[in-house]
């Protein structure tokens, strides 16, 4: 069993939709946990970054991490073609992240 | 700061050939990270450097993969010999306090082996 479980997709929705994107995850060592947007032929980007249970919003986006049930979320809401990209979830536990396999979301007009 | 960068973007080359990819870290990062990237297998590290110290290289696939930092601000991956199956997208990072706040990415390399 990998560390961290995401569905790959991909994932179709139409402009304006609401976009959940889930990772879960065995080891209770992880602490911080973080989303990343990567568009195609670029390295990944931080997009979100939380390091505690609950809610964290930014513009469009909200983190949502669940630590008891080792789950977390990222919500998009009005989805733009412009977020069609692959979205990795990332968890740190000492030195280094652990990545998601990734979810390729294309949001079209 | 102009970020992580990375060199070639491109690599194209033939079996059995050395093949040397190039990463340069943000200044004052104390944590750079080499990973592989394909459709088939995600994100995998490969090593990663702590203060030029290479303090984990589990995910090194073979004896043909080495990798140094002889200072802060330059990393060198080898591949010799490239094989077919070394084809993948080759992404370098670099960070602070290693994964706690996050990792900034270069563009990477992406290498065909032919």
């Amino acid at each position: 069993q990998k560390e961290v479980e995401q569905d790959p997709g991909p994932l179709s929705v139409p402009e304006g939709a609401i976009v959940s994107l889930n990772c879960t995850y065995s080891n209770s060592a992880f602490q911080y946990f973080m989303w990343y947007r990567q568009y195609s032929r670029k390295g990944p980007e931080l997009l979100m970054y939380t390091y505690s249970s609950g809610n964290k919003e930014d513009g469009r986006f909200t983190a949502q991490v669940d630590k008891s049930s080792k789950y977390i979320s990222l919500f998009i809401r009005d989805s733009q073609p412009s977020d069609s990209a692959t979205y990795l979830c990332a968890m740190s536990a000492g030195g280094k992240l652990t990545f998601g396999q990734g979810t390729i979301l294309t949001v079209h007009p | 700061d102009a970020g992580v960068i990375q060199s070639p973007r491109h690599e194209v080359t033939e079996m059995g050939q050395e093949v040397t990819l190039r990463c340069k870290p943000i200044s004052g990062h104390d944590y750079l990270f080499w990973y592989r990237q394909t459709m088939m297998r995600g994100l995998e590290l490969l090593i990663y450097f702590n203060n030029n110290v290479p303090i984990d290289d589990s995910g090194m696939p073979e004896d043909r993969f080495s990798a140094k930092m002889p200072n802060a601000s330059f990393s060198t991956l080898k591949i010799q010999p490239s094989e077919p199956r070394d084809s993948a997208v080759y992404l370098c990072a670099s960070s602070l306090a290693g994964g706690i706040y996050g990792y900034t990415f270069g563009s990477g390399t992406r290498l065909t082996v032919v």
